[in-house]
């Protein structure tokens, strides 16, 4: 089944750890996102990827890194410099080829900084 | 300009009424305006999107209505059951270099009572 993987699905991280997110995708999709996702506030873009190699910072990137050294896969690395991390952190993937379409997300990484 | 405004924040309706959600947005560049629906720690899933050359689209008991003169669109769920108690964001993308970014709305958190 095509899709998009996320893990884990629950992270604990202490104060001043930094911790790494995976996404993975059998799409073959160009283009990878990471949101945010806090109660009462929507998906907010942290990073967004077109190609491999290239990746573009979202609205909300401090405190975050990223790499795009495969087309599959775009993990999130949340650092000790993100005053509140704990959120909902999902994945997407979309054929920008496509222009405007459909964007797939992955099931999420529920972070509590404990 | 690249916000989009979503409400009801929640909204609770008895089974077999109508669900209504709305959207306005500022950036006139939006090409794209799909409706995501999400479970309780799920990631999003596209449940219907309408591009803006029309100004109705529906699918089962789901329509989307769009004003473009008004920069406003609405999603109504017709028949509304339990089952569609979920997180509903509306969503904007914006075409050209974008490289397909959504812009989401805050989310309406919808109960559908028995």
């Amino acid at each position: 089944d095509g899709g998009i993987t996320q893990s884990p699905k629950y992270l604990f991280r202490k104060e001043g750890q930094n911790v790494t997110l995976s996404c993975e995708q059998n799409l073959n999709h160009d283009a990878m996102y990471w949101y945010r996702q806090d109660p009462g506030q929507g998906l907010r873009l942290i990073y967004y990827s077109q190609i491999v190699n290239d990746f573009q910072k979202g609205d909300i990137a401090e405190g975050y890194s990223v790499s795009r050294e495969k087309k599959e896969s775009f993990p999130l690395t949340v650092t000790s410099a993100q005053k509140n991390p704990t959120a909902f952190y999902l994945c997407a993937s979309k054929d920008p080829r496509r222009g405007s379409g459909e964007a797939f997300f992955g099931q999420g990484t529920r972070l509590t900084v404990v | 300009q690249q916000q989009v405004k979503q409400s009801p924040q929640s909204l609770i309706v008895q089974k077999g009424g109508i669900s209504i959600i709305n959207c306005a947005y500022e950036n006139t560049a939006f090409d794209y305006f799909p409706w995501y629906q999400q479970f309780p720690g799920k990631g999003p899933a596209l449940l219907i999107a309408i591009r803006p050359d029309v100004s109705e689209k529906k699918e089962g008991r789901f329509t989307i209505s769009f004003n473009k003169s008004a920069k406003q669109f609405s999603l109504h769920i017709m028949d509304s059951q339990p089952g569609d108690s979920a997180t509903y964001f509306c969503a904007a993308n914006a075409g050209g270099t974008s490289y397909g970014k959504l812009t989401f709305g805050q989310g309406t958190i919808l109960t559908v009572h028995p």
